[in-house]
């Protein structure tokens, strides 16, 4: 079945530190990737997605077929990066959400 | 941008009465409209898609009597919650698409239920 994994509930990094948000999804065909975040008190977001290839507030995605995975990175956190992010699979007309990912950006 | 609208974002009710939620798309018309469930610290759970003027399809497990979806209009969708229960409590995003993007969703700021 299509899947989704975030593996990490949490992640905690202090300001200027990389992030990495992981995820991996199972999917046989092409897949059509997206990341979504969530501020606190606020609407769920497009972030990125995978076909334009784009960079939105600093965050970049790569899809990587061989490994299956779509990992969100950024070089240098910011505090206004904590959020909830969410990984999503394109598929048959819908979206499936993986479990998030909260991000901390201390201080 | 495509805004999403839903009403009531908050609404308590009595256990046995039905409660009725909106979603709107206020700039774009939305062809489909999706419904998620979201219980606390938890990810979204799609509940059923629905194309305007068409009736929904519900994911497995999803009760289609208790939760009825209305997409009567191509800027209007609607989920009554009937004969709620307490364990029907639970945050409700709506959310649609059609028109800007082809797979792009725009989500709605949901609404939470609390059933006493």
């Amino acid at each position: 079945a299509q899947r989704v994994t975030q593996p990490e509930k949490l992640l905690s990094v202090f300001k200027g530190a990389p992030v990495e948000l992981k995820c991996n999804y199972s999917y046989s065909g092409s897949p059509e990737l997206f990341w979504y975040v969530q501020y606190s008190r606020q609407r769920l977001q497009l972030l990125l997605r995978h076909i334009s290839r784009e960079s939105i507030k600093g965050f970049t995605a790569d899809l990587n077929k061989g490994e299956t995975s779509f990992h969100l990175k950024k070089p240098f956190a910011q505090e206004e990066d904590s959020a909830m992010y969410y990984c999503a699979l394109y598929y048959t007309d819908k979206l499936i959400f993986g479990t998030g990912t909260r991000l901390q950006v201390f201080p | 941008g495509a805004v999403v609208s839903q009403h009531p974002s908050r609404v308590i009710c009595k256990s046995g009465t039905s409660v009725k939620i909106e979603c709107r798309s206020l700039d774009f018309q939305a062809t489909t409209m999706f419904w998620y469930r979201q219980f606390p610290k938890q990810s979204l759970m799609l509940m059923a898609t629905s194309n305007e003027g068409s009736k929904a399809t519900y994911e497995q497990g999803v009760e289609k009597d208790k939760f009825l979806i209305n997409h009567a209009s191509l800027t209007l969708s609607t989920l009554t919650v009937t004969s709620a229960h307490p364990e029907d409590s639970s945050f409700y995003i709506c959310s649609a698409r059609g028109g800007l993007g082809v797979n792009e969703q725009f989500f709605g700021p949901g609404t939470r239920l609390t059933v006493l």
